[in-house]
């Protein structure tokens, strides 16, 4: 059973750098778009990019100029990096498998809360 | 970007009784050499990640039980809930894979009446 899991700081100032780290147990890291999705307090889902296991990515043009996506192949690991946070980033932030059928395992999601 | 967008915004719906859900997609989400619709629907309950359902617009996700389908194509989609359980009270999602950005429907929220 694949399994991902998640973790970063929760809270930040505005203007400071965004860092999450997802860990994939089971299951192949290869052949899938690892993917970064986020949920502001109340609202829907927003799609902020992916990476596959050769480093390639694709980021959702709203945010592309703040974000920066990598990945470890020797851990399973992927990483986010979102610059100069705003309070509009405060928002639960999942990982998960992207495949062609859409998202099918998630993290358990973490808050970040951006505030001075 | 694809806009894909979910009637209605709520639903209240008796235990037992239907319950629809549409999508509407601003452009086709078929991918026409293969015949597939990259539209996915998924549930979302208080303080959980979103639960795939359904992928290729009507392909229902391994354990996900059989009163969820979904339908349509191109530009429309429904989900159904033939037999609503109190278990089904959740925030319904579509979602595009047809096209970067991929986008979501701005959600549904289902609750018995």
């Amino acid at each position: 059973q694949v399994q991902l899991q998640q973790w970063g700081a929760g809270l930040l100032k505005p203007s400071e750098t965004l860092s999450l780290t997802c860990a994939v147990y089971g299951g192949s890291f290869s052949g899938y778009y690892w993917t970064w999705i986020r949920q502001p307090p109340g609202k829907g889902l927003e799609w902020i990019g992916e990476i596959n296991h050769r480093g390639s990515t694709d980021y959702n043009p709203s945010l592309k100029s703040r974000v920066t996506m990598s990945v470890d192949t020797s851990r399973n690991q992927f990483s986010l990096k979102l610059d100069s946070v705003i309070a509009a980033d405060t928002a639960v932030y999942y990982c998960t498998r992207g495949y062609y059928y859409g998202f099918d395992f998630w993290g358990q999601g973490a808050l970040v809360t951006v505030s001075s | 970007d694809i806009v894909l967008t979910q009637s209605p915004d709520s639903l209240t719906v008796s235990l037992g009784e239907r319950a629809t859900i549409n999508c509407k997609s601003s452009q086709s989400v078929l991918y026409s050499s293969g015949n597939k619709n990259y539209l996915a629907w998924y549930q979302q309950k208080p303080g959980q990640p979103p639960k795939l359902l359904i992928y290729w617009a009507s392909t229902r996700e391994s354990g996900v039980p059989d009163r969820f389908s979904g339908s349509g194509s191109g530009t429309d989609f429904t989900l159904t809930i033939s037999s609503l359980q109190a278990e089904d009270v959740a925030v319904y999602y579509c979602q595009q894979y047809h096209r970067s950005p991929r986008t979501f429907g701005q959600g549904t929220n289902v609750e018995i009446k």
